[in-house]
């Protein structure tokens, strides 16, 4: 079974200021796709960013992106210029492909606080 | 408008009550999933269903069924609600590709059970 792991509960950045979540995960699949979800207060899962394992160029979305680490299997999420609306719940997680019908397998989540 | 949506968003009852919660999707998607959040914030899957029919199954208590009428639509209903029901109930859907495979969440649903 595929596990993912996030060592950080809470993290504080000051706003402008660049931050890195951190994600590690366990499979035995050569071929998976690795998401990045927000949930704000409001409590909507938002897609950040995707990543699909055999693609070795780092995924990036505006101010987002990861590196991803197949070897290492690691894949962590860098904001650049954080905003107060960045203040959330992230969560890393690993889908196996199958169809496109196998659900995620998300990590316990990092608290994100930007300060202003 | 809205993509995947639920009802209601907030669900306050006693124990021992039964309760559902209904599922819509308007996005063509063939697959549609259930996930559970706890007070601590993990979400975990609890059911999947592809066109109309149970994939998945978590370990999750048999007073839970979920059930699919159409495959725009996958309600769950909990008989004898316990304490430790209450959560966020979140659904989910996909397309059922391997070339598109993004999950598009309802906004969840908070469970409190008294």
């Amino acid at each position: 079974a595929q596990t993912v792991t996030q060592s950080q509960p809470e993290m504080s950045v000051q706003e402008a200021e660049t931050v890195t979540l951190s994600c590690t995960y366990d499979t035995s699949e050569s071929n998976y796709y690795l998401f990045w979800y927000k949930q704000p207060p409001s409590r909507q899962m938002i897609l950040v960013i995707r990543q699909e394992a055999y693609k070795q160029q780092n995924a990036t979305e505006n101010r987002f992106s990861v590196n991803f680490q197949k070897a290492a299997k690691s894949f962590s999420l860098k904001i650049s210029d954080s905003q107060l609306g960045d203040t959330a719940m992230y969560f890393c997680a690993f889908m196996k492909p199958n169809s496109g019908n196998t659900p995620l397998v998300f990590g316990k989540g990092t608290r994100l606080s930007v300060i202003a | 408008d809205t993509a995947v949506s639920q009802t209601p968003k907030y669900l306050v009852t006693q124990m021992g009550n039964d309760k559902s919660i209904k599922c819509e999707q308007n996005l063509g998607h063939d697959t549609m999933y259930w996930y559970k959040q706890d007070s601590k914030k993990f979400l975990k899957i609890m059911f999947s269903y592809n066109n109309k029919e149970l994939i998945i199954n978590e370990t999750v208590p048999n007073r839970f069924s979920p059930k699919s009428p159409d495959k725009a639509h996958l309600n769950l209903h909990i008989n004898s609600l316990e304490l430790g029901d209450s959560a966020v109930y979140f659904c989910a859907s996909s397309p059922s590709s391997v070339l598109s495979y993004e999950q598009y969440f309802g906004p969840g649903t908070r469970l409190t059970v008294t």
